[in-house]
């Protein structure tokens, strides 16, 4: 079974801390991707890398940033978290190719106090 | 850019109702279309999707149609079941292989017994 997984699935952090959210995919997957949920906003694209070392910008990058060390793991970074970060982070991988499924992990439930 | 529009939600149907979710895009080229699903406390995972003009995609008894005259996806389901509440949302990819998809707002569907 493919497997997406990140590091927590609820996490409350404090205003102006640092915060590393981490995904693992075990699919040998080129495309990883940084998504948060809102309530009726939808998914909106953080960042996002397709190979190694590369990464993207997506719709809202401000605040964030991404690292991509290892083909396997994609680091969400929220340098100093603020409290409109507070959301849902579902983070996805997919083979390359537009055409491919994007397969999700559980999601991390964030609150920034 | 590109786009998705989503009815509005929420839907309220009763159980073996048939149901029908409009989704229309706006996209240049030829995107493949997609249909995600979110059940409580999941990750979003593929429902169905189609890649080419007047294909049809299905699954657990889930269509839709990719009409491109129209530029719709519409889903649709005959017999719903309490097992089909859930998050739904409408997604689309074009361009090259390492594109991104690009939601729409979601729906949220409960079955009632």
């Amino acid at each position: 079974d493919v497997k997406v997984t990140q590091s927590s699935r609820y996490l409350v952090k404090r205003t102006g801390e640092k915060v590393f959210l981490e995904c693992v995919q075990d699919m040998d997957h080129e495309n990883m991707f940084w998504y948060r949920q809102d309530p009726g906003l939808g998914l909106r694209l953080i960042y996002f890398s397709y190979d190694v070392k590369m990464k993207e910008k997506g719709d809202i990058p401000e605040g964030y940033s991404v690292s991509r060390e290892k083909k396997e793991r994609f680091s969400l970074i929220l340098e100093s978290a603020s409290t409109n970060q507070t959301s849902m982070y579902l983070c996805a991988s997919r083979p390359g190719g537009s055409y491919n499924e994007q397969f999700f992990g559980p999601g991390t439930r964030l609150t920034v106090l | 850019g590109n786009s998705v529009t989503q009815m509005e939600g929420p839907v309220t149907l009763s159980e073996e109702a048939f149901l029908t979710i409009n989704c229309t895009y706006t996209a240049t080229g030829y995107p493949s279309l997609f249909w995600y699903v979110q059940y409580p406390g999941e990750g979003l995972q593929l429902l169905l999707k189609a890649t080419k003009a007047d294909d049809k995609g299905s699954n657990k008894g889930f269509e839709a149609t990719y009409r491109k005259e129209t530029t719709s996806f519409h889903l649709e389901k005959g017999s719903v079941q309490v097992s089909d509440s859930a998050v739904y949302f409408c997604a689309l990819s074009a361009g090259g292989a390492n594109s991104k998809l690009t939601f729409g707002k979601g729906i949220t569907l409960s079955v009632r017994p």
